[in-house]
């Protein structure tokens, strides 16, 4: 099956700074991605939807400066949650879909972010 | 606006039982229905994907149905395995001009005592 691999799996920073979460497709193109974010006990919440080449779509409430995405290639986005502050620490999960119009979309493994 | 209820929220059942897990949405126009699963710490994994023509679909021990007239869904786990701890999520997507939007219910917290 397609294969999401998702990287760090875990960070701890210091508020203030910035961090880089990596999320490839390894065994597919992946013309969309979605990251989202997992408080403990909560469902997955829809941060924003990332298109291969253009910006992202961010939903309401989500701050694009903080969180900025970038989709540069068919199989890589990234997502760096910038100045960050205690309130960030969560789970940050991404998926990415085959093809442009298909309705699976395959998991990656997970974030954990601490921001002490 | 798109909603999927999931119950119980938690259940804890001896290993070897059965158990059924329950997704209700008002999801519209409807794409299709997935079960995952998802262990602590991880990224969940599919375990169905369910279209409006389906009406069950098996995996291994799980087994899900789908009634597209009542809006309900149901995961059902037969013979639990310690490894079936977990939390299942239901996420039903629309189909949004070609584009399929997820909405993600609470989960399950499934515990499997020996």
């Amino acid at each position: 099956g397609a294969v999401v691999s998702q990287h760090p799996s875990w960070v701890i920073c210091k508020s203030g700074t910035s961090v880089k979460i990596e999320c490839r497709s390894l065994d597919f193109q992946a013309t969309t991605m979605f990251w989202y974010r997992q408080f403990p006990k909560q469902s997955l919440m829809l941060m924003a939807t990332s298109n291969e080449g253009s910006k992202a779509t961010y939903e309401q409430g989500v701050e694009k400066d903080k969180f900025l995405i970038n989709h540069a290639s068919l199989t890589l986005s990234t997502l760096t949650v910038t100045s960050a502050h205690p309130e960030d620490s969560s789970f940050y999960i991404c998926s990415a879909r085959p093809g442009q119009w298909g309705p699976e979309a395959f998991f990656g493994q997970g974030t954990r972010l601490t921001v002490v | 606006k798109n909603q999927v209820e999931q119950s119980p929220q938690s259940l804890i059942i001896l290993e070897g039982k059965n158990c059924t897990l329950q997704c209700n949405y008002t999801v519209s126009p409807f794409s299709n229905l997935r079960w995952y699963k998802q262990d602590t710490g991880r990224g969940p994994v599919s375990l169905t994907i369910m279209t409006f023509s389906e009406n069950t679909k098996s995996n291994g021990r799980y087994t899900a149905t789908l009634d597209a007239d009542t809006k309900q869904s149901s995961l059902h786990i037969t013979a639990s395995q310690l490894s079936d701890s977990a939390s299942y999520i239901c996420v039903v997507s629309a189909n949004s001009r070609g584009s399929y939007i997820p909405t993600f219910g609470r989960g399950t917290s499934l515990i499997v005592h020996p």
